[in-house]
């Protein structure tokens, strides 16, 4: 079954510094992975996606995500957060067939708190 | 970009009665749309899957009496809560798929949500 882990409920990081947000899928196939971030009260925006080729994807407000097949991971980095990047972040994988088709499997999220 | 828009963006009603809440893919056709429903501090909850011209198709545990879903046009679907109680207060946001291949392959664009509150 798919499933989407985002081990990391909160985390909490000094602006400059760099970040990971660990990110685990289970699918039956080659996945589409997804990253969105959420500010509060508003809707996800995309940051950046994963459908097939080079496993390092870059996304828009300098973030990247690195598609690890042997770690079933997407782990979603930035070299120097800044404190404008404090929001929800969430991890999707999407279904591409059958009856997951067009559908997506959210994480829990990681809640990113930015110090001054 | 690809950009869905949600109407309203909050709203309050009184128990036992019905609100719908719009959701339009503005740059783009969206033969399927997607309705979630979100508590605070949790991940998104698939309601439904809108297909344009066709019924919507319900997650186990929705009732679909009480969340009608109609998608009555390749860049319109509605939700309407019906006889709302406050225990159907929640942020919902909806989604479009976009399939042009102008974004790329099969991604979803979420609205800006919507907050319902039933006092």
């Amino acid at each position: 079954a798919q499933s989407v882990t985002q081990p990391d409920i909160h985390i909490t990081v000094s602006e400059g510094a760099s970040l990971e947000l660990r990110c685990n899928y289970s699918y039956g196939a080659t996945p589409y992975l997804f990253w969105y971030v959420q500010s509060p009260g508003q809707g996800l925006q995309l940051l950046l996606k994963y459908f097939s080729g080079d496993t390092l994807v870059q996304g828009i407000k300098g973030f990247e995500a690195e598609f690890k097949r042997s770690q079933s991971s997407f782990n979603l980095r930035k070299p120097s957060v800044h404190w404008s990047d404090a929001a929800e972040y969430f991890c999707a994988v999407g279904g591409h067939r059958g009856s997951t088709l067009g559908r997506l499997y959210f994480g829990r999220g990681t809640q990113l708190t930015v110090w001054p | 970009g690809a950009v869905v828009s949600q109407h309203p963006s909050w709203v309050i009603c009184k128990s036992g009665t019905s609100v719908k809440i719009e959701c339009r893919s503005l740059d783009f056709q969206a033969t399927t749309m997607f309705w979630y429903r979100q508590f605070p501090k949790q991940s998104l909850m698939l309601m439904a899957t809108s297909n344009e011209g066709s019924k919507a198709t319900y997650e186990q545990g929705v009732e679909k009496d009480k969340f009608l879903i109609n998608h009555a046009s390749l860049t319109l679907s509605t939700l309407t809560v019906t006889s709302a109680h406050p225990e159907d207060s929640s942020f919902y946001i909806c989604s479009a798929r976009d399939l042009s291949g102008r974004a790329g392959t099969d991604t979803q664009y979420f609205g800006p949500g919507t907050r319902l509150t039933v006092l």
